[in-house]
């Protein structure tokens, strides 16, 4: 169980460019979605937490113009990144919690890379 | 925002034997502590979840949870190669959903 999927696993683009990552929990519903970006050789960093139907909360620093999430059901929730440039080349995770609210489950992870 | 501290590594051990993480948190009420493992290039896999004081034991794994010295450590006992990967130490609560990660700890099991 606690299975999570994103689509795609490998993205390039062009910079200027729009990208939209998909997140799905498979087996269960997700309360909450979460994402995460993760440049290389450092730790997780939190860019924004989602409810389903409620606008997303931000981290401090994350530009929310620049990083639309949509948690439109309790099964999908979706990040685009608008006027993509070199610099938001990143691993993007997200990951989703269900009734246990304190446990989340990663997906699998993309690889955004904006040439 | 919570600070979470893990010894830096990388942590080398040999085959068979124990490879013992510490993690130490600053918020005294944090109520959830989580240890993730992530492969190179891969997403974090949730290992352990321990709430309560004492041990915790999963198969090869075993969580220690300290809340008064506000420390969780986790052994990997009879180390595999598999093992191989680089340990994330996560701790969130009370009523915050949010996740604070270490920077982790790399260990290397030498086959």
């Amino acid at each position: 169980g606690a299975v999570v999927s994103q689509h795609p696993s490998r993205v390039i683009c062009k910079s200027g460019t729009s990208v939209k990552i998909e997140c799905r929990s498979l087996d269960f519903q997700a309360t909450t979605m979460f994402w995460y970006r993760q440049f290389p050789k450092q730790s997780l960093m939190l860019m924004a937490t989602s409810n389903e139907g409620s606008k997303a909360t931000y981290e401090q620093g994350v530009e929310k113009d620049k990083f639309l999430i949509n948690h439109a059901s309790l099964t999908l929730s979706t990040l685009t990144v608008t006027s993509a440039h070199p610099e938001d080349s990143s691993f993007y995770i997200c990951s989703a919690s269900g009734t246990d609210l304190y446990e989340q489950y990663f997906g699998p992870g993309t690889r955004l890379t904006v040439t | 925002q919570k600070e979470v501290e893990q010894n830096s590594g990388p942590l080398s051990v040999p085959e068979g034997a124990i490879a013992s993480l510490n993690c130490t948190y600053s918020d005294r009420v944090s109520q959830s502590f989580f240890w993730y493992r992530q492969y190179s290039g891969k997403s974090p896999e949730l290992i352990m979840s321990i709430y309560s004081n004492g041990d915790k034991e999963d198969g090869r794994f075993t969580a220690q949870l300290n809340k008064a010295s506000q420390y969780v450590s986790l052994l990997i006992r009879d180390s595999q190669p598999s093992d191989s990967a680089t340990y994330l130490c996560a701790v969130n609560g009370p009523n915050d959903y949010k996740l604070s990660f270490g920077a982790g700890t790399t260990v290397t099991v030498r086959a």
